[in-house]
Formats: structure tokens, C-alpha cells, sequence
């Protein structure tokens, strides 16, 4: 596709529910970002991933959360017994490269709701 | 932690008018992004401006950067009510990061009345 994928573009759960957030980045980009958004603040880094290198983890918030990158393309953020707390948006990026000159390309994101 | 932070929080003009939005952050940077967000979905890039870089445009945008304050401002001139959303700046960081990770504030949400 054209942009970043995200899928599903709304979800709603109960507490304690696991979920799995899909996020399709373009095609070609190496540099693969997860980020939190509560309602009306900024951005929250969880989760980096670049090429083959070991993921960049130091903004989950706990150990609930987790993601994988396969193939180096496709990722899914899986959040584990899920928290009222946790309901936000969640955006997912991509950039071309981990150069210091790149602009990342977000997706729609996925709004969680835990009910 | 974030790295970069907006003021002012919400901002208010008629159409027509100049908004401009300022950026403070903390350490020392490579680049400096802005970015646009409406009605709290994705964001989309809006202007890169560089470390040695001072001052960029953009069609109606035009971005400063002062690394000697560690400050930057977006102005957007002629202002339109389609350019109601939030303003996001993002900074990456020269030493104690990940290499690609930016650091985004709590943004600026600029309303324009028609």
C-alpha cells in the first residue's frame, strides 16, 4: 500500500482481555516505531525497531506489553491482561531508514478502549 | 521522557492571521521535526530542519531554529480554518538515544475560526 497500515482501526475489550494491534509499515522501510497516545497528550515512545537489530524496548510500559516484528516487515504490539489504564491510541510509524535525517510516516492508529 | 515541549498549549486566531508556535528542548539534537495531527489519528510530517540549518520554508510554513537556545518556532502565515489540529515538534538526540528515535512533545492545538 501507499501509507502505514493499521488494523483494527478501533477496539474495544474487557479488562483482563489480551489484544493484538497490527500495524503494516511502507513497503521498503526499515525503521518500524510503536507510540502510545492518551487523550490529549502527546506522543508516548514504546517500541523501536530497526532492520535486524535487537528492538529498541525501553519505553513499554510493562511487561504486559510486547511486540514483534516478522520478516522485517509486518508488526503486531500485544498487550496482555489488559488495563483500563491502557486505553489510548496507538500510532504506528515508519521511516526509510535509522539515518538522522528521516521523517517517520504514521498510521491512522488503533484506539483501544478497555472497558 | 519527552524532549520537546510546544507552547503555547492551545492557540486561537481568525482566519487570515499568523500563528506561531515555539518548541524548546533539551539536549543536543541532529534535526528537528514538526508534525500535524487531526482530530487525534496519525500524524503527518510536516517540515525536517537540520542542526546547521537556521530557517526553512514550506509553502505557508516557515520553521527557525536556534540550537544555542535549543528553541524552534513554526509560523504559518494566512492562516486557514483547514489548518485546525495539533502541532506536534520532534527532536531526535546526539548522544544517550537510540539513533532514528525521536522524542516528541505535548503539542500546540491551534484552532482557526473562520
Amino acid at each position: 500500500g501507499a501509507g502505514v497500515s493499521q488494523s483494527p482501526s478501533n477496539k474495544v475489550t474487557e479488562k483482563g482481555k489480551d489484544v493484538e494491534l497490527r500495524c503494516d509499515p511502507i513497503s521498503g522501510h526499515t525503521a518500524l516505531y510503536w507510540y502510545r497516545q492518551s487523550l490529549g497528550q502527546g506522543l508516548e515512545f514504546l517500541i523501536y525497531f530497526q532492520g535486524n537489530s535487537a528492538p529498541d524496548k525501553s519505553g513499554l510500559p510493562s511487561d504486559r506489553f510486547s511486540a514483534e516484528r516478522t520478516g522485517g516487515s509486518v508488526s503486531t504490539l500485544t498487550i496482555q491482561r489488559t488495563q483500563q489504564e491502557d486505553s489510548a491510541v496507538y500510532l504506528c510509524a515508519s521511516s526509510q531508514s535509522s539515518g538522522r535525517y528521516n521523517e517517520q510516516f504514521f498510521g491512522p492508529g488503533t484506539r483501544l478502549t478497555v472497558l | 521522557s519527552q524532549q520537546g515541549e510546544e507552547d503555547p498549549q492551545a492557540l486561537s486566531i481568525q482566519e487570515g492571521e499568523n500563528a506561531t508556535m515555539n518548541c524548546s528542548y533539551k539536549t543536543s539534537i541532529n534535526n528537528l521535526q514538526w508534525y500535524r495531527q487531526n482530530s487525534g489519528r496519525g500524524l503527518v510530517h510536516l517540515i525536517l530542519i537540520r542542526s546547521n540549518e537556521r530557517e526553512k520554508h514550506s509553502g505557508r510554513l516557515r520553521v527557525t531554529l536556534d540550537t544555542s537556545k535549543k528553541s524552534s518556532s513554526l509560523l504559518i502565515t494566512a492562516s486557514r480554518a483547514a489548518d485546525t489540529a495539533s502541532y506536534f515538534c520532534a527532536t531526535d538526540r546526539v548522544r544517550g538515544s537510540t539513533l532514528g528515535r525521536l522524542y516528541f512533545g505535548r503539542g500546540t492545538q491551534l484552532t482557526v475560526w473562520p
